[in-house]
Protein backbone atom coordinates (compact mmCIF):
# COMPACT_ATOMS: atom_id res chain seq x y z
CA UNK A 1 0.00 0.00 0.00
CA UNK A 2 1.12 3.37 0.03
CA UNK A 3 1.97 5.54 2.68
CA UNK A 4 3.42 8.67 4.01
CA UNK A 5 4.11 9.17 7.84
CA UNK A 6 4.68 12.74 9.35
CA UNK A 7 5.17 13.57 13.51
CA UNK A 8 1.72 14.55 14.44
CA UNK A 9 2.27 17.63 16.35
CA UNK A 10 5.68 19.52 17.12
CA UNK A 11 6.20 22.50 19.12
CA UNK A 12 8.77 25.49 18.97
CA UNK A 13 10.42 28.50 19.99
CA UNK A 14 10.45 31.96 18.09
CA UNK A 15 13.40 32.71 16.19
CA UNK A 16 14.56 29.00 16.34
CA UNK A 17 14.66 26.17 13.50
CA UNK A 18 12.45 23.47 13.47
CA UNK A 19 12.89 20.28 10.93
CA UNK A 20 9.59 18.75 10.22
CA UNK A 21 10.31 15.15 8.83
CA UNK A 22 7.76 13.15 6.01
CA UNK A 23 9.17 9.49 5.25
CA UNK A 24 6.82 7.91 1.96
CA UNK A 25 6.49 4.51 0.54
CA UNK A 26 4.62 4.58 -2.85
CA UNK A 27 3.84 2.95 -5.87
CA UNK A 28 6.19 5.21 -8.10
CA UNK A 29 7.72 8.54 -7.29
CA UNK A 30 6.91 11.62 -9.57
CA UNK A 31 7.42 14.41 -6.64
CA UNK A 32 7.00 15.66 -3.58
CA UNK A 33 5.32 18.66 -2.28
CA UNK A 34 5.39 20.57 0.84
CA UNK A 35 1.77 22.67 1.70
CA UNK A 36 1.61 25.02 4.33
CA UNK A 37 -2.47 25.05 6.12
CA UNK A 38 -3.52 27.42 8.60
CA UNK A 39 -6.25 26.50 10.95
CA UNK A 40 -9.69 26.87 8.87
CA UNK A 41 -8.31 27.66 5.74
CA UNK A 42 -6.93 26.06 2.08
CA UNK A 43 -3.77 24.60 2.02
CA UNK A 44 -0.88 26.15 -0.07
CA UNK A 45 1.77 25.30 -1.73
CA UNK A 46 5.51 25.61 -0.31
CA UNK A 47 7.76 24.12 -2.28
CA UNK A 48 8.55 21.00 -4.74
CA UNK A 49 11.36 18.87 -4.84
CA UNK A 50 11.43 16.11 -7.48
CA UNK A 51 15.42 15.65 -7.80
CA UNK A 52 17.52 14.81 -4.31
CA UNK A 53 18.60 17.36 -2.64
CA UNK A 54 18.25 20.69 -0.91
CA UNK A 55 15.61 23.59 -2.45
CA UNK A 56 15.84 27.01 -0.42
CA UNK A 57 13.41 29.48 -0.69
CA UNK A 58 13.91 32.18 2.09
CA UNK A 59 13.50 30.95 5.56
CA UNK A 60 12.28 27.60 4.26
CA UNK A 61 14.23 24.86 2.55
CA UNK A 62 12.89 21.66 2.22
CA UNK A 63 15.44 18.26 1.62
CA UNK A 64 14.64 14.95 -0.94
CA UNK A 65 16.02 11.58 -0.82
CA UNK A 66 14.57 9.33 -3.01
CA UNK A 67 16.58 6.35 -2.39
CA UNK A 68 15.61 6.54 1.61
CA UNK A 69 11.94 7.70 1.06
CA UNK A 70 12.33 10.72 2.62
CA UNK A 71 12.06 14.46 2.88
CA UNK A 72 11.91 17.33 5.31
CA UNK A 73 11.23 20.81 5.48
CA UNK A 74 13.32 23.09 7.18
CA UNK A 75 12.09 26.73 8.78
CA UNK A 76 14.46 29.11 9.75
CA UNK A 77 13.90 32.19 12.14
CA UNK A 78 10.28 30.83 13.13
CA UNK A 79 7.92 33.72 13.52
CA UNK A 80 4.40 33.14 15.09
CA UNK A 81 3.02 33.50 11.69
CA UNK A 82 4.11 30.04 10.69
CA UNK A 83 1.99 28.24 13.48
CA UNK A 84 0.45 26.12 11.17
CA UNK A 85 -0.31 22.30 9.69
CA UNK A 86 2.63 21.37 7.12
CA UNK A 87 1.26 19.01 4.87
CA UNK A 88 3.56 16.59 3.03
CA UNK A 89 2.27 15.05 -0.63
CA UNK A 90 3.66 12.33 -2.91
CA UNK A 91 3.11 12.27 -6.45
CA UNK A 92 2.69 8.73 -7.67
CA UNK A 93 2.86 6.47 -10.67
CA UNK A 94 -0.30 7.42 -11.81
CA UNK A 95 0.29 11.39 -11.20
CA UNK A 96 -2.27 11.59 -7.94
CA UNK A 97 -1.40 13.01 -4.97
CA UNK A 98 -0.51 10.48 -1.87
CA UNK A 99 -1.21 13.39 1.02
CA UNK A 100 0.23 12.82 5.07
CA UNK A 101 -2.22 13.65 7.62
CA UNK A 102 0.08 16.62 7.89
CA UNK A 103 2.02 18.05 11.47
CA UNK A 104 0.41 20.36 13.13
CA UNK A 105 3.63 23.17 14.41
CA UNK A 106 2.88 25.14 17.37
CA UNK A 107 5.15 28.10 17.56
CA UNK A 108 6.11 29.42 21.35
CA UNK A 109 7.18 33.18 22.39
CA UNK B 1 -13.24 36.46 -9.49
CA UNK B 2 -9.09 35.64 -9.39
CA UNK B 3 -8.49 31.77 -8.23
CA UNK B 4 -10.97 29.03 -7.72
CA UNK B 5 -14.59 29.96 -5.55
CA UNK B 6 -16.60 27.09 -3.66
CA UNK B 7 -20.34 27.31 -2.99
CA UNK B 8 -21.68 27.03 -0.36
CA UNK B 9 -19.03 27.94 2.12
CA UNK B 10 -21.29 25.73 5.05
CA UNK B 11 -23.96 23.48 4.89
CA UNK B 12 -26.27 21.48 7.35
CA UNK B 13 -27.99 18.61 5.16
CA UNK B 14 -30.42 16.03 6.51
CA UNK B 15 -29.54 12.34 5.52
CA UNK B 16 -30.71 11.05 2.50
CA UNK B 17 -30.67 14.74 0.79
CA UNK B 18 -29.01 15.26 -2.28
CA UNK B 19 -26.47 17.70 -2.65
CA UNK B 20 -24.32 19.25 -5.26
CA UNK B 21 -21.09 21.77 -4.13
CA UNK B 22 -19.79 23.93 -6.69
CA UNK B 23 -16.23 24.69 -7.60
CA UNK B 24 -15.33 27.28 -10.17
CA UNK B 25 -11.51 28.32 -11.31
CA UNK B 26 -11.11 31.42 -13.17
CA UNK B 27 -7.11 30.03 -14.05
CA UNK B 28 -7.90 27.94 -16.68
CA UNK B 29 -6.41 25.12 -15.61
CA UNK B 30 -6.94 21.66 -17.38
CA UNK B 31 -6.95 19.29 -14.00
CA UNK B 32 -9.26 19.80 -11.18
CA UNK B 33 -9.54 18.15 -7.75
CA UNK B 34 -12.04 16.78 -4.93
CA UNK B 35 -11.08 16.43 -1.41
CA UNK B 36 -12.63 15.77 1.69
CA UNK B 37 -10.25 16.32 4.77
CA UNK B 38 -11.24 14.63 8.47
CA UNK B 39 -9.30 15.21 11.18
CA UNK B 40 -6.29 12.50 11.71
CA UNK B 41 -6.68 11.87 8.23
CA UNK B 42 -5.22 14.41 5.95
CA UNK B 43 -6.88 15.13 2.26
CA UNK B 44 -7.99 12.06 0.34
CA UNK B 45 -9.09 12.19 -3.21
CA UNK B 46 -12.19 11.73 -4.13
CA UNK B 47 -12.63 12.13 -7.67
CA UNK B 48 -10.75 14.09 -10.29
CA UNK B 49 -10.30 15.36 -13.61
CA UNK B 50 -6.91 16.17 -16.29
CA UNK B 51 -9.44 17.68 -18.51
CA UNK B 52 -12.45 18.95 -19.99
CA UNK B 53 -14.95 16.11 -20.52
CA UNK B 54 -12.59 13.36 -18.34
CA UNK B 55 -13.35 12.15 -15.14
CA UNK B 56 -11.45 10.07 -12.81
CA UNK B 57 -12.13 8.06 -9.24
CA UNK B 58 -9.75 8.72 -6.42
CA UNK B 59 -8.94 6.64 -3.10
CA UNK B 60 -13.00 7.56 -1.65
CA UNK B 61 -15.39 8.01 -4.52
CA UNK B 62 -18.11 6.00 -3.16
CA UNK B 63 -21.55 7.92 -2.94
CA UNK B 64 -20.42 10.59 -4.45
CA UNK B 65 -20.27 12.07 -8.46
CA UNK B 66 -18.78 14.60 -10.80
CA UNK B 67 -18.99 16.04 -14.13
CA UNK B 68 -16.91 18.34 -16.19
CA UNK B 69 -18.99 19.58 -18.72
CA UNK B 70 -16.09 22.72 -19.22
CA UNK B 71 -12.63 23.83 -18.13
CA UNK B 72 -14.07 26.12 -15.18
CA UNK B 73 -16.60 24.32 -13.27
CA UNK B 74 -16.28 20.90 -11.45
CA UNK B 75 -19.78 19.95 -9.39
CA UNK B 76 -19.19 17.39 -6.74
CA UNK B 77 -22.44 15.76 -6.10
CA UNK B 78 -23.81 13.55 -3.34
CA UNK B 79 -26.71 11.81 -4.35
CA UNK B 80 -28.35 10.55 -0.89
CA UNK B 81 -25.81 11.81 1.58
CA UNK B 82 -25.19 9.60 4.80
CA UNK B 83 -23.59 11.31 8.42
CA UNK B 84 -19.74 9.68 7.60
CA UNK B 85 -19.87 12.39 4.35
CA UNK B 86 -19.58 14.99 7.12
CA UNK B 87 -16.32 16.46 6.25
CA UNK B 88 -14.14 19.60 4.92
CA UNK B 89 -14.55 19.28 1.18
CA UNK B 90 -11.70 21.52 -0.82
CA UNK B 91 -11.96 21.44 -4.53
CA UNK B 92 -8.82 22.31 -6.50
CA UNK B 93 -7.03 22.73 -9.70
CA UNK B 94 -3.65 22.67 -11.25
CA UNK B 95 -2.16 23.40 -14.97
CA UNK B 96 -1.86 20.34 -15.96
CA UNK B 97 -1.91 16.45 -13.71
CA UNK B 98 0.36 16.07 -11.40
CA UNK B 99 1.32 19.79 -10.93
CA UNK B 100 0.83 22.80 -7.71
CA UNK B 101 -2.44 22.74 -6.80
CA UNK B 102 -4.24 25.71 -5.82
CA UNK B 103 -7.61 25.21 -3.35
CA UNK B 104 -10.66 26.50 -3.08
CA UNK B 105 -11.38 27.89 0.46
CA UNK B 106 -13.37 25.00 1.33
CA UNK B 107 -17.07 23.53 2.02
CA UNK B 108 -18.12 22.37 5.57
CA UNK B 109 -20.56 19.81 5.37
CA UNK B 110 -22.57 18.63 8.03
CA UNK B 111 -25.18 15.47 7.74
CA UNK B 112 -27.50 14.98 10.31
Amino acid sequence: GQNIDQPTEMTATEGAIVQINCTYQTSGFNGLFWYQQHAGEAPTFLSYNVLDGLEEKGRFSSFLSRSKGYSYLLLKELQMKDSASYLCAVTDSNYQLIWGAGTKLIIKP
Amino acid sequence: IAGITQAPTSQILAAGRRMTLRCTQDMRHNAMYWYRQDLGLGLRLIHYSNTAGTTGKGEVPDGYSVSRANTDDFPLTLASAVPSQTSVYFCASSPGAPGNQFFGPGTRLTVL
